[in-house]
């Protein structure tokens, strides 16, 4: 079974520049998960939709950060215009249903650098 | 808010040893999720426990939840090189998202 992929694997860019990532989580996997890694930190949730639609963006700084998963399927997390503080690895996750109680599947993350 | 807090927050012991990371919620948790993240790698689930006083055992991995579900624990018995990472506990209010704690790096020399 793949697991979830994410692209780019690193992203370098300067401070007011903008960046996207891009995720496709495990085929069946109905809720996809966008979390920010700071180093030396746990994963910090940004936005979980349940197929197209979104269950939670309560700590998605919406001045700066978008996401979509238009079809349900895969997703795109953009930052536009980023700032130092978002150096970051961002980490896409997926699990089979939207309970907390499900396993969550990681990707291997992006990690964006910030000059 | 909700929170999650671990310790300790770094470990360092000789391989053969044991080694525990605790997890502390101030508010009941209705589940707690642990996962390891290798250096470089990411999150990988470990185990979920759902019920008070729960113990679960893999090989040499214990863990457990506490009486009141404010708690959780894992315990590694000898530990090996393989060990090595960052192990985060994650636990959410009944209908919330999984809050992960800070993780507890463990480092193992031979």
């Amino acid at each position: 079974e793949a697991g979830v992929a994410q692209s780019p694997r690193y992203k370098i860019i300067e401070k007011r520049q903008s960046v996207a990532f891009w995720c496709n989580p495990i085929s069946g996997h109905a809720t996809l998960y966008w979390y920010q890694q700071i180093l030396g930190q746990g994963p910090k949730l940004l936005i979980q939709f349940q197929n197209n639609g979104v269950v939670d963006d309560s700590q998605l700084p919406k001045d700066r950060f978008s996401a979509e998963r238009l079809k349900g399927v895969d997703s795109t997390l953009k930052i536009q215009p980023a700032k130092l503080e978002d150096s970051a690895v961002y980490l896409c996750a997926s699990s089979f249903g939207p309970s907390s109680y499900n396993e969550q599947f990681f990707g291997p993350g992006t990690r964006l650098t910030v000059l | 808010g909700q929170q999650v807090m671990q310790i300790p927050q770094y470990q360092h012991v000789q391989e053969g040893e044991d080694f525990t990371t605790y997890c502390n919620s101030s508010t009941t948790l209705s589940n707690i999720q642990w996962y390891k993240q290798r250096p470089g790698g990411h999150p990988v689930f470990l185990i979920q426990l759902v019920k008070s006083g729960e113990v679960k055992k893999q090989k040499r991995l214990t863990f457990q939840f506490g009486e009141a579900k404010k708690n959780s624990s894992l315990h590694i018995t000898a530990t090996q090189t393989t060990d090595v990472g960052t192990y985060f506990c994650a636990g959410d209010q009944a209908g919330t998202a999984l809050i992960f704690g800070k993780g507890t790096t463990l480092s193992v020399s031979s």
